[in-house]
């Protein structure tokens, strides 16, 4: 039962332009999203959050949405620079406990 | 450096032996948490524990137990290994309930159950 999905596997843009990184749920308990990410051999790392109580968060060149109704957040990243190539996941948590997590997806930002 | 440590890095067990993966952290925070990460489903709960003292069960805790017998370690123990608990395990931690600042995760136990 994922209660969070990411439907794309992997992603692949140009250096200097937009990244889209999508995240469905299904839980409406949840209260918290967050975004992690993982490079080879590395565990994850902790990149953006975002409360129920908003719509979107940003941080420099990262920006999430989350849009309650269609139980959607995304993460945009602009620009994409060739280092924020790595495996996205998307996270959500109801108190705090029992955070889930995406399957991930793999960006890759070519030069 | 503060962050936290998992021991071994990688290894190979024979079925049905017993294994404690380590995960020590020195940042005093008061809830740990057990993850594992199989292809195609991401990262899974196994076990968590919110202060020394107290665990719980995540969303795929059978074959699995923890202890919390102080704030800084939180082993993992698998009682009999099968091959389906070859995975990446991740230990992690956080101050509250992680949800402001996220958890900070140990770089992994890559652990194959032949």
């Amino acid at each position: 039962d994922q209660q969070v999905k990411q439907n794309s596997p992997s992603l692949s843009v140009q250096e200097g332009r937009i990244s889209i990184l999508n995240c469905d749920y299904t839980n409406s308990m949840f209260d918290y999203f967050l975004w992690y990410k993982k490079y080879p051999a590395e565990g994850p790392t902790f990149l953006i959050s975002i409360s129920s109580i908003k719509d979107k968060n940003e941080d420099g060149r990262f920006t999430v949405f989350l849009n309650k109704s269609a139980k959607h957040l995304s993460l945009h990243i602009v620009p994409s620079q060739p280092g924020d190539s790595a495996v996205y996941f998307c996270a959500a948590s109801a108190w705090g406990n029992d955070m889930r997590f995406g399957a991930g997806t793999r960006l890759t930002v070519k030069p | 450096i503060a962050g936290i440590t998992q021991a071994p890095t990688s290894q190979i067990l024979a079925a049905g032996r017993r294994m404690t993966l380590r995960c020590t952290q020195d940042m005093r925070h008061n809830a740990m948490y057990w993850y594992r990460q199989d292809l195609g489903l991401g990262l899974r709960l196994i076990h968590y524990s919110n202060t020394a003292g107290t665990t719980g069960k995540g969303e795929v805790p059978d074959g699995y137990s923890v202890s919390r017998a102080n704030t800084d370690d939180f082993p993992l123990t698998l009682a009999s290994a099968v091959p389906s608990q070859t995975s990446v395990y991740f230990c992690a931690s956080s101050d509250s309930n992680g949800q402001g600042s996220g958890y900070t995760f140990g770089s992994g136990t890559r652990l194959t159950v032949v």
